[in-house]
């Protein structure tokens, strides 16, 4: 069974700050890897998908790795801005399928 | 295209009556997904069809929670009769071959 962790639970920086949002999980026969944002009150926005034979994506001032044979994934952050400010989700499907399980996420609030 | 439309947006009832979601996934997309968020619990998968076909079911809480996707482009979430411990955010998501595309949610409160 699929099991997704994230650490830290919450992270307070100040802008400018580079930062690094970690993911693991325990079953490593994975398709993909997707991390997601969200804010309050809303629904869930794609960021970063990492196909498995991938080992990192970038978009922007994110950039997403992937070690899927120690079942960990890293969000870094480059030059953090408050709007950054919102929970990070990673999500990684079941063995074989496209069935996705979720981390519990990291709130991260950047302070102006 | 407008991504995935859910509705409604927030919904109130009373415990015991009968509450139908719905979502309208992105056109072309080939799986659908139904999740269910709480702060206790984080987000849930409740059901995933691939292709009209229900998958995996299995996270379904009981009985009283049904889904149904008649074609392509809608799926319903259906909860009869409704609980205060339903009350949660909803989710529909939609993918093609991997990336997953969420709606808005609909916030149910069951009182």
């Amino acid at each position: 069974k699929q099991e997704v962790t994230q650490i830290p639970a919450a992270l307070s920086v100040p802008e400018g700050e580079n930062l690094v949002l970690n993911c693991s999980f325990t079953d490593s026969a994975i398709y993909n890897l997707q991390w997601f944002r969200q804010d309050p009150g809303k629904g869930l926005t794609s960021l970063l998908l990492i196909q498995s034979s991938q080992r990192e994506q970038t978009s922007g001032r994110l950039n997403a790795s992937l070690d899927k044979s120690s079942g960990r994934s890293t969000l870094y952050i480059a030059a953090s801005q408050p709007g950054d400010s919102a929970t990070y989700l990673c999500a990684v499907p079941t063995s074989g399928t496209y069935k996705y399980i979720f981390g519990t996420g990291t709130r991260l609030k950047v302070l102006a | 295209d407008a991504g995935v439309i859910q509705s409604p947006r927030h919904e109130v009832t009373e415990m015991g009556q009968e509450v139908t979601l719905r979502c309208k996934p992105i056109s072309g997309h080939n799986s659908l997904f139904w999740y269910r968020q709480t702060m206790m619990r984080g987000l849930e998968l409740l059901i995933y069809f691939n292709n009209n076909v229900p998958i995996d079911d299995s996270g379904m809480p009981e009985d009283r929670f049904s889904a149904k996707m008649p074609n392509a482009s809608f799926s319903t979430l259906k909860i009869q009769p409704s609980e205060p411990r339903d009350s949660a955010v909803y989710f529909c998501a939609s993918s093609l071959e991997g990336r997953a595309f969420f709606g808005q949610g609909t916030r149910l409160t069951v009182v």
